[in-house]
């Protein structure tokens, strides 16, 4: 168990339907990124929250959002969804200082 | 071109033999690389991160990074059966991975018992 809890593990929805994928960081972590991995683009870094601000944006969709609540726990919201948004969805956490990622066990998201 | 270009594999070596591991990159404002290791249904667990240019070891682990070349290479020694999974190389421009890490897409080893 790495500390990081991400939770559904598996979802199965319908094209345009909206999704929500929930992260509970490390604890300490003031740090949460969410990523997405399908084979054939890789890991992608989507977003980004520090302590409940967003600080970064990567290869996120304006059909995606994302929030990081005061007990840290982050949401990442999946809007009008398309057959191609199926993927493997990561998020990580980190303390602030350069300590590597610790990634969760990934929420896969499957639509039909 | 692709940031980040790494052999997809799969890499399959007997036990006990050394691996290599490698990627390439093209922007030159990387300063920060990891390694990741990925089990089958399973998040990415960092194994080696550096900085700049030089060799960091690890137990049977040696990450190396030449700048000049814009490559980065991972060592594993004593190759385990249990080695066996997909490693992924990682970069970052900034310390703490603040815009991000930028993955390549992993390199499938299979360690032959």
């Amino acid at each position: 168990d790495s500390g990081v809890t991400q939770t559904p593990k598996h979802l199965i929805t319908a094209t345009g339907q909206r999704v929500t994928l929930r992260c509970s960081p490390r604890s300490g972590d003031l740090s949460v990124y969410w990523y997405q991995q399908s084979l054939d683009q890789g890991l992608q870094f989507l977003i980004q929250y520090y302590n409940g601000e967003e600080r970064a944006k990567g290869n996120i969709l304006e059909r995606f959002s994302a929030q990081q609540f005061p007990d840290l726990h982050s949401e990442l919201n999946l809007s009008s969804l398309e057959l191609g948004d199926s993927a493997l969805y990561f998020c990580a956490s980190t303390a602030g200082l350069w300590d590597g990622y610790t990634f969760g066990s990934g929420t896969r998201l499957t639509v039909v | 071109q692709k940031e980040v270009e790494q052999d997809p594999g799969p890499l399959s070596v007997p036990e006990g033999a050394i691996v290599s591991l490698n990627c390439t990159y093209s922007n030159s404002a990387f300063q920060y690389f990891m390694w990741y290791r990925q089990y089958s249904r399973k998040g990415p667990e960092l194994l080696m991160y550096t900085y700049s240019s030089g060799n960091k070891e690890d137990g049977r682990f040696t990450a190396q990074v030449d700048k000049s070349s814009k490559y980065i290479s991972l060592f594993i020694r004593d190759s385990q059966p249990s080695d066996s999974a997909t490693y992924l190389c990682a970069m970052s421009a900034s310390g703490g991975g603040a815009d991000g890490l930028t993955f390549g897409k992993g390199t499938h080893l299979i360690i032959q018992p």
